[in-house]
């Protein structure tokens, strides 16, 4: 099965500095996604990696997606309390299933 | 639209009871799935399903049961609760165009077993 392994596991960061979040994934990868769960919530879809090298960004945050190293990364710029929640990178596998990394943690302390 | 909703928002049950929860998504989305999330951890797949009639078993199905009589309803079903069953469990849903695998969550379902 495909394992996506997640670090650091928790982050605590005062408000704005910078972070970076990675995903190392376990089989290579088809597409890559990160999505933000607030504390008690639900998942919220942030963006989506298909391609090596590739680079998106939505508002304050970024992601890359590097092929060879079968890995991901998503940076924050300048955080604010309103980033903090539970970070999660997900990928298909060759079976058609979707899966999680093991999240990571962010605390932005004001 | 209301998107997904999952019932109830918190449930308590003792070793053994059954219960049934239920998820439900007004966007037309053929797939849908339910996940598990376990204190500190990310979310496991335990069943998904493609489409109406269709469900298939993801990383963790042991314990559970699906059905998908229709497409807006994917109810799961505990049989005999067991205490490893605590966890939150998320539903979620996704069309076939845009992002492919952008899925719509639910707000989830905190259960207890005791």
């Amino acid at each position: 099965s495909q394992e996506l392994e997640q670090s650091p596991q928790s982050l605590i960061v005062q408000e704005g500095k910078n972070l970076t979040i990675n995903c190392t994934s376990s089989k290579t990868l088809y597409g890559l996604y990160w999505y933000k769960q607030k504390y008690g919530e639900g998942l919220i879809f942030l963006m989506m990696l298909q391609k090596g090298g590739e680079e998106k960004s939505h508002e304050k945050i970024t992601a890359k997606l590097d092929e060879k190293k079968q890995q991901s990364s998503l940076h924050i710029t300048a955080s604010q309390p309103s980033h903090a929640g539970i970070y999660l990178c997900g990928a298909v596998s060759t079976g058609n299933q979707f899966y999680f990394g093991t999240g990571t943690s962010l605390t932005v302390i004001p | 639209n209301a998107g997904v909703t999952q019932t109830p928002k918190f449930r308590i049950l003792k070793i053994g009871q059954s219960m049934t929860l239920q998820c439900a998504q007004d966007m037309n989305h053929n797939y849908m799935y339910w996940y598990r999330q376990d204190p500190g951890m990310g979310l496991k797949l335990i069943y998904y399903s493609v489409g109406a009639g269709i469900t298939d078993k993801g990383e963790v199905p042991n314990g559970y049961n699906v059905s998908r009589s229709t497409t807006e309803d994917f109810p799961l079903r505990l049989e005999l609760a067991a205490p490893s069953q605590t966890s939150v469990y998320f539903c979620a849903s996704r069309g076939l165009g845009g992002a492919s695998y952008e899925q719509y969550f639910g707000p989830g379902t905190r259960l207890t077993v005791t």
